[in-house]
């Protein structure tokens, strides 16, 4: 079952904060995000597991709410560099095939 | 390391021609994985593979095979090629198949006319 990604679209100033959220309707096992560039390949950015564990980028910051099965990708001080689709995959359970989302287009201006 | 190596970068078919898109990873991942992408619609999984010599249908496998021989190499086979079929086609690889973070390749654009 493919997870739901909100809002569809974002566009941010530079420096400005954004939050893009994934959600599913099925009980969650771990949420996946990747950020695709325009004609490029998508690039992992983080995974956050039931439990709370988490394995990723450094400088991104997540959450997962495991009671709403709902996860967001929290952008503080965008940079011109994180302007993208961002996918939400989701696992249902340890033997699950990650599901994407359609995908979050987020632009950042000067 | 060349990590994930997809080939042709793009490619147009003929109606009812045949054509294998090429994958190749470098890094000893057991598994391996092709999906495509249609615009606004995400990534969809056509098959996977969890090592060599074994196999397994994703959620959109009709008109598609696949095969793997080797840990290295895992080819998608498009047989009878038609108009659906045109879309963007990534492999990708993981060490396990288990909450581990996917490696892509390029990407193969293709369109069926």
């Amino acid at each position: 079952q493919q997870p739901v990604q909100s809002p569809q679209a974002v566009i941010l100033r530079e420096g400005e904060d954004a939050v893009i959220n994934c959600s599913s309707s099925k009980a969650l096992y771990s949420v996946h995000w990747y950020r695709q560039k325009h004609g490029e390949a998508p690039v992992f950015l983080m995974i956050l597991l039931k439990g709370g564990e988490q394995k990723g980028h450094e400088k991104i910051s997540a959450s997962f709410n495991e009671k709403k099965q709902q996860s967001s990708l929290y952008l503080t001080a965008s940079q011109l560099s994180y302007s993208g689709t961002y996918f939400c995959g989701t696992e249902y359970g340890a033997n699950s095939k990650l599901t994407f989302g359609k995908g979050i287009t987020l632009s950042v201006r000067p | 390391n060349a990590g994930v190596t997809q080939t042709p970068k793009f490619r147009i078919l003929k109606i009812g021609q045949s054509m294998t898109l090429q994958c190749a990873q470098d890094m000893n991942h057991n598994y391996m994985y092709w999906y495509r992408q249609d615009p606004g619609m995400g990534l969809k999984l056509i098959y996977y593979s969890v090592g060599a010599g074994i196999t397994d249908k994703g959620e959109v496998p009709n008109g598609y095979n696949v095969s793997r021989s080797t840990t290295e190499d895992f080819p998608l086979r498009l047989e009878l090629a038609a108009p659906s079929q045109t879309s963007v086609y990534f492999c990708a690889s993981s060490y396990s198949g288990r909450s581990e973070k996917l490696f892509f390749g390029s990407g193969t654009q293709l369109s069926v006319l």
